[in-house]
């Protein structure tokens, strides 16, 4: 069993609608998680931060952590094909995971 | 957060020829690590470099192989030596552990691609 889990899609959403990104972990030890973009071609940027159980809004971002049923999560609100990337989720505890990412395309 | 430059950006290298590759940070980090992504597909940890120390390999990289200096808080360098065509791959460093981050947040290089002929 990987430690970070993720559908690697490809999903495909109209702009402006909702993409839904999903992640799920293994070690209950793990503290913090994370939720990186990747542009093909591109290095992983850090796009969001989450500790706490519950919900973590940063502007059309929106991370949510559930630790009970060990998943995450990712919101893009008013997607745009800007947001037309590869989402890699991670976690970390004693060591840092990464999933294999999940290709995310915006459809005009 | 930090900002993080490699060199080189890009190389094109003949097989069981050697190349190093560095990574700068324009401030004290307290952890460095060196990736490797093949084409497609996820990121894969190759060593976490310690400063003053020898780096700490994940399963399947040697040292000598992928010997990784870090002489000081800001900077280290991954050599790739006796290189193969399966060398192939993007290698990035990130690093952990900046004056404004939180929480064992990575920040990454802007990697480096690596073609082996």
């Amino acid at each position: 069993q990987k430690e970070v889990e993720q559908n690697s899609g490809p999903l495909s959403v109209p702009e402006g609608a909702i993409a839904s990104l999903n992640c799920t972990y293994s070690d209950r030890g793990s503290q913090s998680f994370f939720w990186y973009r990747q542009y093909s071609g591109k290095s992983p940027e850090l796009i969001m931060s989450i500790y706490s159980n519950g919900d973590k809004e940063d502007g059309r971002f929106t991370a949510q952590l559930n630790k009970a049923s060990q998943y995450v999560s990712l919101l893009i609100r008013d997607s745009q094909p800007s947001d037309s990337a590869t989402y890699l989720c991670a976690s970390t505890g004693n060591q840092f995971y990464f999933g294999t990412g999940t290709s995310l395309t915006v459809i005009p | 957060s930090a900002v993080i430059s490699q060199k080189p950006s890009r190389d094109i290298c003949q097989r069981g020829t050697s190349l190093t590759i560095q990574c700068q940070v324009d401030s004290q980090v307290t952890m460095m690590f060196w990736y490797r992504q093949q084409p497609g597909q996820s990121l894969t940890l190759i060593a976490t470099a310690n400063q003053g120390s020898e780096a700490t390999y994940e399963s399947g990289f040697v040292i000598d192989k992928f010997p990784i200096s870090r002489p000081n808080l800001t900077f280290s360098t991954l050599t790739v030596s006796n290189m193969s065509p399966e060398d192939s791959s993007i290698y990035l460093c990130s690093v952990e552990g900046t004056a404004t981050s939180s929480y064992n947040e990575q920040f990454f290089g802007p990697g480096t691609r690596l073609t082996v002929l």
